[in-house]
């Protein structure tokens, strides 16, 4: 869905540099999710922001943050890249408006930290 | 809610059977249970979801059902097809949080 866009798709960076994952969305939703999909562990949630001024710490938030830029925009730093961060790295999206909570994912970032 | 645990690991299948992919949850309130698939090297979708205040839901091939006693929920996929390999995840969800998604299936269909 080219509705949430993720920036880069791909990135190798070293230890101890500082990344930035970035997602937009063009959907108009009010929620945003960072999660986190290593072989075997499914997907974990790093953040999630339910608007704007609102930030909340999933299960495996250390060494990560988050802003939120904007209701489209939701970023995920890692301030000192080490491997075992080494992942897939995929935002979501949902409207609080909606009957459920569908989440949307972006196509996915790929990160490995050498 | 925050523990969603999902069985099988893996589970491989002849083209034509069916498979059923188990999950539970722990927390009363979860009141939304999707479902969604992930394609290799694609992102997760959703492919069917139920509320708390229905117990079976069906769509063609595939059906998900809810018991809240027992608090498990299960997806059934039907004439299974090699289409349908791919890596299941379930998912609760009770308002106040964020989807917690189970550690997925990876489903095999033989053909």
């Amino acid at each position: 869905d080219a509705d949430v866009t993720q920036t880069p798709r791909n990135r190798i960076t070293k230890t101890g540099k500082r990344i930035m994952l970035e997602c937009s969305q063009t959907k108009g939703h009010d929620r945003m999710y960072w999660y986190r999909q290593d072989p075997g562990l499914g997907l974990r949630l790093i953040y999630y922001s339910f608007d704007v001024k609102d930030i909340n710490k999933g299960e495996i938030s250390d060494g990560y943050s988050v802003s939120r830029q904007a209701q489209a925009k939701f970023s995920l730093s890692l301030e000192s890249a080490i491997p075992n961060q080494t992942a897939l790295y995929f935002c979501a999206t949902s409207d609080s408006r909606s009957s459920g909570n569908t989440i949307y994912f972006g196509e996915g970032s790929w990160l490995t930290v050498v | 809610g925050e523990n969603v645990e999902q069985h099988p690991s893996t589970l491989s299948v002849q083209e034509g059977d069916s498979a059923v992919i188990k999950c539970t949850y722990s927390d009363s309130a979860s009141n939304y249970f999707p479902w969604y698939k992930q394609e290799l090297g694609k992102r997760p979708q959703l492919i069917i979801d139920i509320r708390s205040n229905v117990g079976e839901k069906k769509d063609q091939r595939i059906a998900v059902t809810l018991n809240k006693t027992a608090k498990h929920f299960s997806l059934h996929i039907t004439e299974t097809q090699p289409e349908d390999s791919a890596v299941y995840f379930c998912a609760d969800y009770t308002g106040r949080r964020a989807l917690t998604f189970g550690s997925g299936t990876r489903l095999q269909v033989q053909p």
